[in-house]
């Protein structure tokens, strides 16, 4: 149980066009997911946190009108990447959590290259 | 700002050893939570231990918590190869509403067959 996927697990686009990220829990409804980017050998970083029909929670330095974030249903987020510049070259990676439990589940992860 | 720290960095072992990495904190926690992730994937959650918790133990993992000294260790015993992969802690804080998860660095761990 407690399976999270992401789609697209990779994706190549060109700079200035938009990149649109699912996440999704399989078996459990998620009223919470959170969305983090991973560089090259290093940690994870929080972007935002996103609760089910309300606006997402973004950390200090997110620019909140490039990186979208809608949380529509229990089983679904979305991150949209908007105008992708080579340095939003990145691993992005959501996890979930269902209401009450303290335990994040964690997707796969999508590479995103920008040319 | 991230939370916690690993040490070693890196580490390398003989498959059947054991292995021992360890995570500093800095602020309050309520729990702190070890997860394993392999190159290029998402992050594998390992074990969970609360504040008012000194030991768990999960299979042939072994997690210690020292509130007072704001650390945790996460002991492998019997390494194999497979346990090649990226080991992280992370800690938590309730806050309002949500809890988040603060990542450390992460350590390295190679096995060698």
């Amino acid at each position: 149980g407690a399976v999270v996927s992401q789609h697209p697990s990779w994706v190549i686009c060109k700079s200035g066009t938009s990149v649109k990220i699912e996440c999704r829990s399989l078996d459990f409804q998620a009223t919470t997911m959170f969305w983090y980017r991973q560089f090259p050998k290093q940690s994870l970083m929080l972007m935002a946190t996103s609760n089910e029909g309300s606006k997402a929670t973004y950390e200090q330095g997110v620019e909140k009108d490039k990186f979208l974030i809608n949380h529509a249903s229990l089983t679904l987020s979305t991150l949209t990447v908007t105008s992708a510049h080579p340095e939003d070259s990145s691993f992005y990676i959501c996890s979930a959590l269902w209401s009450g439990g303290d335990t994040q589940y964690f997707g796969p992860g999508t590479r995103l290259t920008v040319l | 700002s991230q939370q916690g720290e690993e040490d070693p960095q890196a580490l390398s072992i003989q498959e059947g050893e054991n292995a021992t990495m360890n995570c500093s904190y800095k602020t309050s926690i309520n729990n702190l939570q070890w997860y394993r992730q392999n190159s290029g994937r998402g992050l594998v959650h390992l074990i969970l231990i609360r504040s008012n918790e000194r030991e768990k133990h999960s299979g042939r993992l072994r997690v210690t918590l020292d509130t007072s000294k704001k650390s945790s260790s996460l002991l492998i015993t019997a390494s194999r190869a497979a346990d090649t992969a990226s080991y992280f802690c992370a800690t938590v804080l309730f806050t309002g509403a949500n809890s988040k998860l603060t990542f450390g660095k992460g350590i390295t761990l190679s096995v060698r067959p």
